[in-house]
């Protein structure tokens, strides 16, 4: 069965930390992998996703086949990076996603 | 293409009465998610249709719940008779088919449905 996994609820870091999600995932094939952030009240917004191997906003996620990770990492933190982060993985034979259950991340000034 | 637009921003109703809430997917978009947003439970998918036709409705929380899509353009979500349990953001999110050739295949949300049930 498909799942996302991010095993942390709340994260905090520093301004200027570095800060890195984690999102592992089960998928018997080969996923479609995305990041979306969500800031306070607004709606998901596609962050990045793992075809595209671009960096946004100074994050980066790399696809770790053998790990089945997709972490997402960002070398310094800001304190607009706060919000809430979502893994989604897209698959299967319906094409639906699946989500994580999300990260909130908080940056400290 | 302004996006995936839903409509009511905010529904406040009482215990008890009908709330539908609307969703106008980007255009071409073949597949259409409705998803459910609370603090306890988190993102969670109510339902999805694939060209009109609803494909999964196994997270519809009962039978209160119904939602309909009468052609590309255009989703209802239903909740009759409605519960404060059923307050929460509801999400309408759309995309094109995974693997479709030039095309970005995330889902697109929208702004979503604010839903306070007193």
């Amino acid at each position: 069965a498909q799942r996302v996994t991010q095993p942390e609820k709340l994260l905090s870091v520093f301004k200027g930390a570095p800060v890195e999600l984690k999102c592992n995932y089960s998928y018997s094939g080969s996923p479609e992998l995305f990041w979306y952030v969500q800031y306070s009240r607004q709606r998901l917004q596609l962050l990045l996703r793992h075809i595209s191997r671009e960096s946004i906003k100074g994050f980066t996620a790399d696809l770790n086949k053998g790990e089945t990770s997709f972490h997402l990492k960002k070398p310094f933190a800001q304190e607009e990076d706060s919000a809430m982060y979502y893994c989604a993985l897209r698959g299967g034979t319906g094409n639906q996603f699946y989500f994580g259950t999300g990260t909130s991340l908080t940056v400290i000034p | 293409d302004a996006g995936v637009i839903q409509s009511p921003r905010h529904e406040v109703t009482e215990m008890g009465q009908e709330v539908t809430l609307r969703c106008k997917p980007i255009s071409g978009h073949d597949y259409l998610f409705w998803y459910r947003q609370t603090m306890m439970r988190g993102l969670e998918l109510l339902i999805y249709f694939n060209n009109n036709v609803p494909i999964d409705d196994s997270g519809m929380p009962e039978d209160r719940f119904s939602a309909k899509m009468p052609n590309a353009s255009f989703s209802t979500l239903k909740i009759q008779p409605s519960e404060p349990r059923d307050s929460a953001v509801y999400f309408c999110a759309s995309s094109f088919p995974t693997g479709t050739r030039g095309k970005d295949t995330e889902a697109f949300f929208g702004q979503g449905t604010r839903l306070t049930v007193v």
